[in-house]
């Protein structure tokens, strides 16, 4: 059981380039989250999807797509890099959107230069 | 405001001692969770542990208890007989607006980073 699976595990970008940090999930969980953390600051939601089709924004949206075409995949869409949005991003996700463990990711470490 | 705080950015303890990491919250929702979470130095994320606002006994699991004080808005993870494998930061969260759905969002304090010393 593979659990939350994040890709790549580093990345280097220049300003102004865009990618795309991929996440899947093999547990058929509704719900699934991006959040991202620096330092001093905790973690921070970006976007977040109750399922198929469904997604909203967090805390910290701008300068993040996110789309959501199947229960497995939560992309999360830079479309033009920013120095600001160096950072380690997380994925995360839980059974249903009230259950109480959510597992995350084992995150991707953006470096914008 | 900060929803949530953990005023002890750093903590040493000593092994085998029990040691309490602090967290207060903010929230006029009846019914919410909080949570602690565990991040080592090779940056996964590890649930320890979680507390319903209307549970009425404190959450345990294995050496980890939360100290719940409802009226104090306080959720205090303790960690009793600290192992070198402790060493870790550590992070409280809450869900918000757990009745009225919305997702799993969890907000997260800023975390405290424990060093378990022989």
């Amino acid at each position: 059981n593979a659990g939350v699976t994040q890709t790549p595990k580093f990345q280097v970008l220049k300003t102004g380039q865009s990618m795309t940090l991929q996440c899947a999930q093999d547990m058929n969980h509704e719900y699934m989250s991006w959040y991202r953390q620096d330092p001093g600051m905790g973690l921070r939601l970006i976007h977040y999807s109750v399922g198929a089709g469904i997604t909203d924004q967090g805390e910290v949206p701008n300068g993040y797509n996110v789309s959501r075409s199947t229960t497995e995949d939560f992309p999360l869409r830079l479309l033009s890099a920013a120095p600001s949005q160096t950072s380690v991003y997380f994925c995360a996700s839980s059974y249903h959107r009230t259950q109480e463990k959510l597992f995350f990711g084992s995150g991707t470490q953006l470096s914008v230069l | 405001a900060q929803k949530i705080t953990q005023t002890q950015p750093g903590m040493f303890v000593q092994e085998k001692e029990a040691v309490t990491l602090d967290c207060t919250y903010d929230t006029s929702d009846q019914s919410y969770g909080l949570f602690w979470y565990k991040q080592p130095s090779s940056g996964e994320m590890i649930f320890l542990i979680y507390q319903g606002s209307y549970d009425e006994q404190n959450a345990t699991e294995g050496r980890y208890s939360l100290n719940f004080q409802k009226a104090r808005k306080s959720a205090n993870l303790v960690i009793s007989a600290s192992q070198l494998g402790d060493s870790a930061m550590y992070f409280c969260a809450m869900r918000e607006g757990i009745l009225t759905g919305g997702g799993n969002k969890l907000t997260f304090g800023t975390g405290t980073q424990l060093k378990v010393e022989l």
